[in-house]
């Protein structure tokens, strides 16, 4: 247990609304990820946070902001919620040789 | 970027039956992990691999860096071990522990 936590678990959401998810670690890690799980794409990067207030954009980043004010919160934003935004979201850290570490996942629904 | 691809797609075994699943990656690589997500969509670590071989209980793994691929190999299956194994891994032209997974085995045991 990497001491990820990722709120909401579950959330529906209508079209064109604006969604915000949590991730929250407890272990002082430098770096922290968003992902995204599709059926039939495995996960894809979103964007990725190499420190407080240092963000970029991964291979499927349209649509998505990302936000890091402080070390253990790094938070996703959807400004505009659309139907291809449906998926399940994960979180991860990255511990110092690399290995990566995953939160339970956010399921979004948006309708 | 890398691309990563894992065969075979799906994987029906009896339990005891022992398996092999693949990851093939485009170039070379820094880092090699192996995940399992179980049916309630968990992930998890099982190896952290760029080079050699590891082992855990039934579970062992190789990767070849120079030839470009990674096996896992499940022994005695059991039906815990039904899931989606997931190959990621990040390019040496990468930076920042961002990972490419690959789409994924999907494994299942029958008792």
């Amino acid at each position: 247990d990497a001491g990820i936590t990722q709120s909401p678990r579950h959330k529906v959401t209508e079209t064109g609304t604006p969604v915000t998810l949590r991730c929250h670690q407890t272990e002082n890690h430098r770096y922290m990820y968003w992902y995204r799980q599709d059926p039939g794409h495995g996960l894809r990067l979103i964007h990725y946070s190499y420190g407080v207030k240092d963000t970029d954009k991964g291979e499927v980043s349209d649509g998505y902001s990302v936000s890091r004010s402080k070390t253990e919160d790094f938070l996703l934003t959807l400004e505009s919620a659309t139907s291809s935004q449906t998926s399940v979201y994960f979180c991860a850290i990255s511990v110092l040789q690399g290995e990566a570490f995953f939160g339970q996942g956010t399921r979004l629904t948006v309708v | 970027g890398i691309q990563v691809e894992q065969s075979p797609p799906d994987l029906i075994l009896q339990e005891g039956a022992n398996s092999t699943l693949r990851c093939n990656f485009s170039d070379s690589v820094n880092n090699l992990q192996w995940f399992h997500q179980n049916p309630w969509g968990q992930l998890i670590n099982l190896f952290y691999i760029p080079s050699g071989t590891k082992q855990n209980g039934r579970l062992s793994a190789t990767t070849v860096a120079t030839e470009r691929y990674s096996l896992l190999y499940i022994s005695s299956s059991q039906t815990t071990d039904s899931g989606v194994y997931f190959c990621a891994v990040e390019g040496l032209a990468d930076s920042w522990g961002k990972l490419q997974f690959g789409a994924g085995t999907q494994v299942v045991v029958t008792p």
